[in-house]
């Protein structure tokens, strides 16, 4: 399978505990971007790495929030003292942009479901 | 804010007949619009794009028509399949490669 892949697919924690996911991306992909889904939204973007450089954070991302990408290939994404806001479907997705070229298209993962009880 | 919108949260349609999905935007910087076809426990996958400078792109049963004069840009589906029920979300590109998601639309298509 050469499709972004995340890791677990369901997390169940309790509020205050710390989570981590993972996404590895399609492998020549050099840009990998986080967005979170909740209920009856479309997905909300939180941040971008273009290989290992974290270029871009958006203010939904709170400091209990961190991602990381060693090396460029996989990343993970942490939520410290999880809350009942955290609640949702956490998406990773991939894209390239060789030579010059942007390709607009963002493949994506099936999800980490996170659920803060 | 939400800078790109899809009203109509549901649509029934019935096998063999055509879906249309609308999306309108506010911000003239997009350069790009993507729809995104859902399915439940699944990510979004990629359906067809669009290139702000132009106004028509056809991909087989797929077909996306943007004005940009009015700010909107709509989904064709000819014909309906029943595995065509899904959620459609509306995307718009900006910065870097980041996308705005529109809140989707349920489609049911009735065989």
């Amino acid at each position: 399978d050469t499709g972004v892949s995340q890791n677990p697919r369901h997390k169940i924690t309790k509020r205050g505990q710390n989570v981590t996911f993972r996404c590895d991306p399609i492998s020549e992909h050099n840009r990998l971007y986080w967005y979170r889904q909740t209920l009856g939204q479309g997905p909300e973007f939180l941040t971008y790495f273009q290989n290992e450089a974290q270029l871009e954070k958006s203010r939904l991302l709170s400091d209990r929030f961190s991602a990381e990408r060693p090396k460029g290939s996989f990343s993970t994404l942490e939520i410290q003292r999880t809350e009942q806001g955290d609640s949702a479907m956490y998406l990773c997705a991939s894209s390239s942009q060789l030579g010059g070229l942007r390709d607009e298209k963002l493949f994506f993962g099936s999800g980490t479901q996170l659920s803060v009880l | 804010d939400q800078q790109v919108k899809q009203n109509s949260p549901s649509l029934s349609v019935q096998e063999g007949r055509i879906s249309i999905l609308n999306c309108d935007y506010t911000n003239s910087m997009f350069d790009y619009f993507l729809w995104y076809k859902k399915y439940p426990a699944e990510g979004p996958t990629f359906l067809i794009s669009i290139s702000s400078i132009k106004d028509k792109n056809e991909d087989g049963r797929f077909t996306v028509f943007l004005n940009k004069s009015a700010k909107h840009l709509s989904l064709h589906i000819v014909p309906s399949q029943p595995g065509d029920s899904a959620v459609y979300f509306c995307a718009a590109r900006y910065g870097n490669n980041r996308l705005a998601f529109g809140k989707g639309n349920q489609v049911v298509v009735i065989p």
